[in-house]
Parts: C-alpha cells; sequence; structure tokens
C-alpha cells in the first residue's frame, strides 16, 4: 500500500508570494494533519482536518490556511511568505479522531524562502 | 501548556554501545505518547506508541518504556543504520483533536 505522498518534494519561492502543498492520505485514512519542521527543531502542529472539517489549529498566523477534500486530501496555503517560512513542511494521516491512534508521516515538502 | 524535552540534543555510540534516550513530558492528561526516528532530509518514521505508565514495547534493537514523567528509548548493541534523529512527541488529552507536540529530538551517531 501507498504511504503518504506530498508534492512537490522541493519548492523555492520569493518573499511576499503565496505557496500551495498538496497531500495525499494513506487509503482509509480520513484525518490529515500539517507541521512545519524548522532546521534542528521538532515538527510543529500547524493544522488538523478530519472529514473535511478543521479540528485543530496550532500557533501559526492567519497566513496559513488549509482545506481537505471529499477524497481526504489536503491543501496547504501559505500567503505573503516570509524568510521565516523556510522550513520542512509535513503532512501526517490517521484513520481516526481524537485517539491516540498512530500517525504516519509522509516525506515532506522542503520550501526555501528568499 | 503541554511541554516535552529530550536529552540529550546528541549523543555518539561506538556500534554495540548500548544506551538510552529520555524524553520528560509535562501535559494535561496523557492520551498516547509517540517515538519516531527520522532521516535527515525525510518525514518521520513511527516506532512506536505508549499509552500509560509501566507500558514498554520492543523492536529489534529498540525498547520503549513510559512512567508518569518521562519516557525512555533504550538501544541495545546499535549498529550504524540505527544513526538518525529520534523524535518523541505526546498527545493530549485535553486536545480534542490529533495534535502532536514533540521534542526537538535526539540526534543518533553510531560509528563503526
Amino acid at each position: 500500500d501507498a504511504g503518504v505522498t506530498q508534492s512537490p518534494t522541493h519548492l523555492i519561492k520569493t518573499r511576499g508570494q503565496q505557496v500551495t502543498l498538496r497531500c495525499s492520505p494513506i487509503s482509509g485514512h480520513k484525518s490529515v494533519s500539517w507541521y512545519q519542521q524548522v532546521l534542528g527543531q521538532g515538527p510543529q502542529f500547524i493544522f488538523q482536518y478530519y472529514e473535511k472539517e478543521e479540528r485543530g489549529r496550532g500557533n501559526f498566523p492567519d497566513r496559513f490556511s488549509a482545506r481537505q477534500f471529499p477524497n481526504y486530501s489536503s491543501e496547504l496555503n501559505v500567503n505573503a511568505l516570509l524568510l521565516g517560512d523556510s522550513a520542512l513542511y509535513l503532512c501526517a494521516s490517521s484513520w481516526g479522531q481524537g485517539m491516540a491512534n498512530e500517525q504516519f508521516f509522509g516525506p515532506g515538502t522542503r520550501l526555501t524562502v528568499l | 501548556e503541554d511541554q516535552v524535552t529530550q536529552s540529550p540534543e546528541a549523543l555518539r555510540l561506538q556500534e554495540g554501545e548500548s544506551s538510552s534516550l529520555n524524553c520528560s513530558y509535562t501535559v494535561s492528561g496523557l492520551r498516547g505518547l509517540f517515538w519516531y526516528r527520522q532521516d535527515p532530509g525525510k518525514g518521520p518514521e513511527f516506532l512506536f506508541t505508549l499509552y500509560s505508565a509501566g507500558e514498554e514495547k520492543e523492536k529489534e534493537r529498540l525498547k520503549a518504556t513510559l512512567t508518569k514523567k518521562e519516557s525512555f528509548l533504550h538501544i541495545t548493541a546499535p549498529k550504524p543504520e540505527d544513526s538518525a534523529t529520534y523524535l518523541c512527541a505526546v498527545q493530549a488529552a485535553s486536545n480534542a483533536g490529533n495534535m502532536l507536540t514533540f521534542g526537538g529530538g535526539t540526534r543518533l551517531m553510531v560509528k563503526p
């Protein structure tokens, strides 16, 4: 079975631009979460979606938004990019909501903002 | 606020030299504690979930244990291929969602 997939793998943008990252969860998983990982640090929670509804939001500015589609895939959008948005963006999928079930991560999208 | 602290930040071992990684946590009701392995430039790879104090889980050379305040990842007779960053994360019962709070990780280097 395919794992979590993310696209693109790498992305280079300039300050002020907008970016859209995409994630496809493991088949049968209905929950998708997004994390930001700055080099040398642990991942930081951005959003969680379950059954197309937002179920959690981390401490990120309104420039960050996300959505989940009927097929449970998800997009993360970041507007007005700043240098500090340069990071590895990770998507994690799990089958349930509100339970300590395993979350499986994709390979990530490396975003560089110049 | 939920907090996770991992120590040491970096650990160098000789092949076959056993050791332990520590994960200390404060959380408003633990729903689960997770261990992940992360290779450079890749996404975290799931290793274990622990749910309650006293629980232990094993996988090959790795063994994870849990108390009410911390978790340990014991590595027995490590090999160079065990070199990676090991991440610990908690999920709080107070969260309606699936949010994980991660520690900063321990970078493990195993030399042949």
